[in-house]
């Protein structure tokens, strides 16, 4: 079946714009997983939701990062008024989690590279 | 706060090599650990995952162990080939309810034909 998709795969935008970033995750997962991947940085944690609500939205950098997650399915990413600092690659991942022990591996989407000039 | 260490962060080999790659991890209390392959401008495709009851899991040429106590895990990549040469990364989840990932900044490994 089909992986988890992002869109765009590209994004170039000036400071102070805002964008969305679009995540489509695999059908009937329940676990949807937001990452940043900086150079030098490594993969750092943004926001998860199970189902549409959000238990854990700690890793968020500051108050201009928001998501939403609707139907259970697609999510959105926004960044408001975009810094040179918010250029990374932003991850989507998923994962089917039922409680039971081996359904949770987190499957990833190619990544949006998120350039600020 | 969990933190996740792989060193080095960069590693060539010869091919036919059988190599190990290693991450530690401060906080035991896992609920599992995830290797992923990371090839360049590429997401991230997952490997092997290891519950925090088992202490190894195998794939192919891919053996990964876990010794949750030592908070160390290693991958071991049987007889490498040029097409092993990515970046390898390792992510843990923690105990409880909260399942995201913390990860290591990975291992960039290549394999000279």
């Amino acid at each position: 079946g089909a992986g988890v998709s992002q869109s765009p795969s590209n994004k170039v935008t000036e400071k102070g714009k805002d964008v969305e970033l679009r995540c489509d995750p695999i059908s009937g997962h329940t676990a949807l997983y937001w990452y940043r991947q900086s150079l030098g940085q490594g993969l750092e944690f943004l926001i998860y939701f199970q189902g549409n609500s959000a238990p854990d939205k700690s890793g968020l950098p500051s108050d201009r990062f928001s998501a939403e997650r609707t139907g259970g399915s697609v999510s959105t990413l926004t960044i408001q008024r975009t810094q040179q600092e918010d250029s990374a690659v932003y991850l989507c991942a998923s994962s089917f989690l039922s409680g039971r022990r081996g359904t949770d591996t987190q499957y990833f989407g190619p990544g949006t590279r998120l350039t600020v000039l | 706060k969990q933190e996740v260490t792989q060193i080095p962060a960069a590693l060539s080999v010869p091919e036919g090599e059988n190599l190990v790659l290693n991450c530690s991890f401060t906080d035991s209390a896992i609920y599992n650990l995830q290797w992923f392959r990371q090839d360049p401008g590429k997401g991230l495709t997952s490997l092997l995952l290891i519950q925090s009851s088992q202490r190894e899991q195998t794939s192919g040429r891919l053996n990964a162990s876990l010794d949750k106590s030592s908070g160390r895990s290693t991958l071991y990549i049987a007889a490498s080939q040029p097409g092993d040469s990515a970046t390898y990364l390792c992510a843990v989840r923690p105990s409880g309810a909260n399942s995201k990932l913390t990860f290591g900044k990975g291992i960039t490994l290549s394999v000279r034909p």
